[in-house]
């Protein structure tokens, strides 16, 4: 596609339950990059992949969330055992080259609401 | 360690009239700086960045940014508003010397009336 482009676009969780949030960025970026945007607030960094190799992991807030990218391509974001602080925008970005040597690109986000 | 603050929370212009968004950093090393802009439904766009080269940075939009070292700013600038630049816009710095991710501000929202 033209984007990068996330999915689900709205989420609605109950409290306990496991979430997967995909991420298709950009055919060829290297780059892949995980933010997490509350209410009101600025992007808050949680991971970055190289390809398929996660380098950067030090944003995420506890051991429930966890993030892959197997192929170097799609990523998905999993969150376990949901709590309603984790209700956000995941924000997903990409770029050509490492890092934000190159401009990073990001999705529409996806919407968490945890009840 | 890496920050910015947005200086403003909110900045009401009226059409035609200069916009003015300031942003100051804190960096331990030379800093990469950007400023982005989000429109309601819409993903984040980057509007200039800033990467040691010249200290006048000029973006999308007729937007345009200084990197003022002595005074830690890196404030964004347009000299006429437009309805169009109504938005969310966050100044932003690199987290770390390798680039690998960005610190975000908490944003200023634009309001630009006719």
């Amino acid at each position: 596609g033209a984007g990068v482009s996330q999915s689900p676009r709205y989420k609605v969780a109950k409290r306990g339950q496991d979430v997967a949030l995909r991420c298709d960025p950009i055919s060829g970026h290297v780059s892949l990059f995980w933010y997490q945007q509350a209410l009101g607030q600025g992007p808050e960094f949680l991971t970055y992949f190289q390809n398929e190799a996660q380098l950067d992991k030090s944003g995420l807030p506890s051991d429930r969330f966890f993030a892959e990218r197997p192929e170097g391509s799609v990523s998905t974001l999993k969150i376990q055992r949901t709590q309603q602080e984790d209700s956000a925008v995941y924000l997903c970005a990409s770029s050509l080259a490492r890092g934000w040597n190159t401009e990073a690109f990001f999705g529409q986000g996806t919407r968490l609401t945890v009840v | 360690a890496q920050s910015v603050t947005q200086l403003d929370s909110h900045v009401s212009v009226s059409e035609g009239t200069p916009v003015l968004l300031r942003c100051n950093y804190s960096s331990s090393y030379s800093p990469s700086l950007f400023w982005y802009v989000q429109h309601p439904n819409k993903g984040l766009q980057l509007l200039l960045k800033y990467t040691s080269a010249a200290t006048l940075v000029k973006g999308i939009n007729g937007f345009e940014a200084e990197f003022k070292k002595s005074e830690t700013s890196f404030h964004l600038t347009k000299p006429s508003a437009h309805m169009s630049d109504a938005a969310e816009y966050f100044c932003v710095v690199t987290h770390n010397q390798a680039g690998t991710a960005l610190i975000f501000g908490k944003g200023t929202t634009l309001s630009v009336s006719s």
